[in-house]
């Protein structure tokens, strides 16, 4: 049982490169988040799905783009990444919406923009 | 917007002493969640506290969520090398998790 799979898990990109991330979960679960993870700064919600063909913004959308037009699946997306955006970026699911049940997390995807 | 804060940011204790970190909300919460992870790792779902003061007890892990629902503690009692790590509590008011910024667990053998 995979339950929530991010890939890649390391990137290093240059200044104003673009790239995707893929998250991918075999739970069945509606909801779907991307978070990242800066050191001291605990986790803050980039974007979220609270099911297929739906996307909001969450604290930090600016810079990201997402989709989802597969239950199982949400894309996080940066058009032309910055060094601001070095991160690890962790996509998470829940069955229910995330602030009433369980969060289920990847392994998480570092990163680097130079 | 919501904010979630939490101290310590970092505690380092001996194995078998207790720990506690606190939480604290600026707005009453709906329900407040607790996560550890791992160094290198991702987090992982620890307990979910809805009831006003409510307490819940895993092994040697204590948790309660005050009474005006704005804030909670973890206690770990006696704590073990596998309990390091860092601890988000992540408090909801609306439709997602507002996380703190985590506190750092380290245990010397």
């Amino acid at each position: 049982n995979a339950g929530v799979t991010q890939t890649p898990k390391f990137r290093v990109l240059k200044t104003g490169q673009s790239m995707t991330l893929l998250c991918a979960q075999d739970m069945n679960h509606e909801y779907m988040y991307w978070y990242r993870q800066d050191p001291g700064m605990g986790l803050r919600l980039i974007h979220y799905s609270v099911g297929e063909g739906t996307t909001a913004k969450g604290e930090v959308p600016d810079g990201y783009n997402v989709s989802r037009l597969k239950k199982q699946n949400f894309l996080l997306g940066l058009e032309s990444a910055a060094p601001s955006q070095t991160s690890v970026y962790f996509c998470a699911s829940s069955y229910v919406a995330g602030d009433t049940g369980e969060l289920f997390f990847g392994e998480g995807s570092r990163l680097t923009v130079l | 917007g919501q904010q979630v804060m939490q101290i310590p940011q970092y505690q380092h204790v001996q194995e078998g002493e207790d720990f506690t970190t606190y939480c604290n909300s600026s707005t009453t919460l709906s329900n407040i969640q607790w996560y550890k992870q791992r160094p290198g790792g991702h987090p992982v779902f620890l307990i979910q506290l809805v009831k006003s003061g409510e307490v819940k007890k895993q092994k040697r892990l204590t948790f309660q969520f005050g009474e005006a629902k704005k804030n909670s503690s973890l206690h770990i009692t006696a704590t073990q090398t596998t309990d390091v790590g860092t601890y988000f509590c992540a408090g909801s008011r609306y439709s997602t998790l507002t996380f703190g910024k985590g506190t750092m667990l380290l245990v010397s053998p």
